[in-house]
């Protein structure tokens, strides 16, 4: 079984300032791992994933995540937000060993302020 | 056009009420799936269908029910609606490789 832990419910942040959210997992298999953001009024949206290879992946629009499995990690990075970007993230993983379940976090809402 | 789509996108009802929502898919994915999102809960998921023949519970499947109806078509009903089901619903779909869900608009649904 999987499960994921977003650490801050909520990020606030200034526009052109970078950002950290934070998240871990545990699983007793390998996996895959998403981030997915909802902008408001909206259902989830992909914005990056790993599967496999390189364990640094990134977006169209300027966020980047890391795979890190020692400390089982996946923390989204963005070195300068923009308001636009305010929206919910939710970190997700799934094992890569068959099945299917793909297990969501809690989210974490950011807000750029002006 | 929307891949996914969901009816109604908002819906108020009472408790005791029977209510389905419906969830269309353009995608031609095999999998269909039902989530409800609560605050500060993510989503959980409720039911989910790997094809027509093959339903199955997720998570919190209690108070719900499922039809498969086509291959582009998954509903979901509350039988007897209660206020604890207050709560925005999603449905989504995949391939069978499952690494990306493709999600509706969400459906706000409020039990008084």
């Amino acid at each position: 079984a999987q499960s994921v832990t977003q650490l801050d419910s909520q990020v606030p942040v200034f526009e052109e300032a970078p950002v950290e959210l934070r998240c871990n997992y545990s699983s007793s298999v390998s996996v895959y791992l998403f981030w997915y953001v909802q902008y408001p009024n909206q259902g989830l949206q992909l914005l990056l994933k790993y599967l496999s290879g390189s364990t640094l992946v990134k977006s169209i629009n300027g966020f980047e995540a890391e795979f890190n499995k020692s400390q089982t990690s996946f923390h989204l990075r963005k070195p300068s937000v923009h308001i636009s970007d305010t929206a919910e993230y939710f970190c997700a993983v799934r094992g890569n060993t068959g099945g299917f379940k793909t297990i969501f976090g809690a989210g974490t809402r950011l807000f750029v302020k002006a | 056009d929307a891949d996914v789509t969901q009816t109604p996108r908002n819906r108020i009802t009472k408790t005791g009420k029977r209510i389905m929502l419906e969830c269309s898919q353009t995608k031609g994915h095999d999998r269909m799936y039902w989530y409800r999102q609560d605050p500060g809960l993510g989503l959980q998921l409720i039911y989910y269908s790997f094809d027509v023949k093959d339903i199955n519970k997720g998570e919190i499947s209690d108070g719900y029910s499922v039809s498969r109806q086509a291959q582009a078509k998954f509903s979901l009903s509350l039988e007897s609606a209660i206020p604890n089901q207050t709560a925005l619903y999603f449905c989504a779909t995949s391939t069978r490789a499952a690494d990306t869900q493709y999600f509706g608009p969400g459906t706000r649904l409020t039990v008084l």
